[in-house]
């Protein structure tokens, strides 16, 4: 039983151009949300969080959503860079452990 | 300061071993977390520790099990190894509990069981 889905195994963006990540969940009792960024042969690092109270939440160049009605999650590079190319994971906590979808390796082409 | 370092980083075992995986969490963290990392399945869940005690415990089999020691230091123990936990095992730490705070993980133990 999956609570969290991403859908897209991967996606490719042009350079400069916005990236979209999507994550989609089902329980409702999560109140923390959290991206990470996975290079390989390195562990993910911590990109980006929102908690169930705000709806959006700004870094620099990457924004995250949140849709509590529709039970989605995304997250938004923008201008997209090269070094951006990674597997991006969402982590939603329910109080006692992260639950982490199953990653969008996200390719940025020059 | 120094990250979360794990060892080793890659092992090699067959069926019926067991194997015992170490992580040093970065100095001051007091939680330590370990997750399983499969193609397709993402990070899975299998266990919390904070103060030597086990907090949680993902749905994994008793084979796998873990510790944490006074120095934060945890490992993690498969028994009987079988071919499907072939995978990256990932530990992570983070200050306080899990819930809430930001982790940091290590590369990762890539153990391969044939």
């Amino acid at each position: 039983d999956q609570q969290v889905k991403q859908n897209s195994p991967s996606l490719s963006v042009q350079e400069g151009r916005i990236s979209i990540l999507n994550c989609d969940y089902t329980n409702s009792m999560f109140d923390y949300f959290l991206w990470y960024k996975k290079y390989p042969a390195e562990g993910p690092t911590f990109l980006i969080s929102i908690s169930s109270i705000k709806d959006k939440n700004e870094d620099g160049r990457f924004t995250v959503f949140l849709n509590k009605s529709a039970k989605h999650l995304s997250l938004h590079i923008v201008p997209s860079q090269p070094g951006d190319s990674a597997v991006y994971f969402c982590a939603l906590d329910d109080g006692q452990k992260l639950v982490f979808g199953q990653g969008t390796r996200l390719t940025i082409n020059p | 300061k120094a990250g979360v370092t794990q060892t080793p980083r890659y092992l090699i075992k067959t069926r019926g071993q067991q194997v015992t995986l170490s992580c040093s969490p970065i100095s001051g963290h007091r939680s330590v977390s370990w997750y399983q990392q499969t193609p397709g399945q993402g990070l899975q869940f299998l266990f919390e520790y904070f103060s030597e005690t086990q907090r949680n415990k993902g749905n994994f089999p008793g084979r796998f099990s873990g510790r944490q020691f006074s120095n934060s230091r945890s490992e993690m123990n498969v028994s009987t190894l079988e071919l499907g936990d072939s995978a990256l095992y990932l530990c992570a730490s983070s200050p306080w509990l899990l819930t809430g705070n930001e982790q940091f993980f290590g590369p990762g133990t890539r153990l391969t069981v044939l």
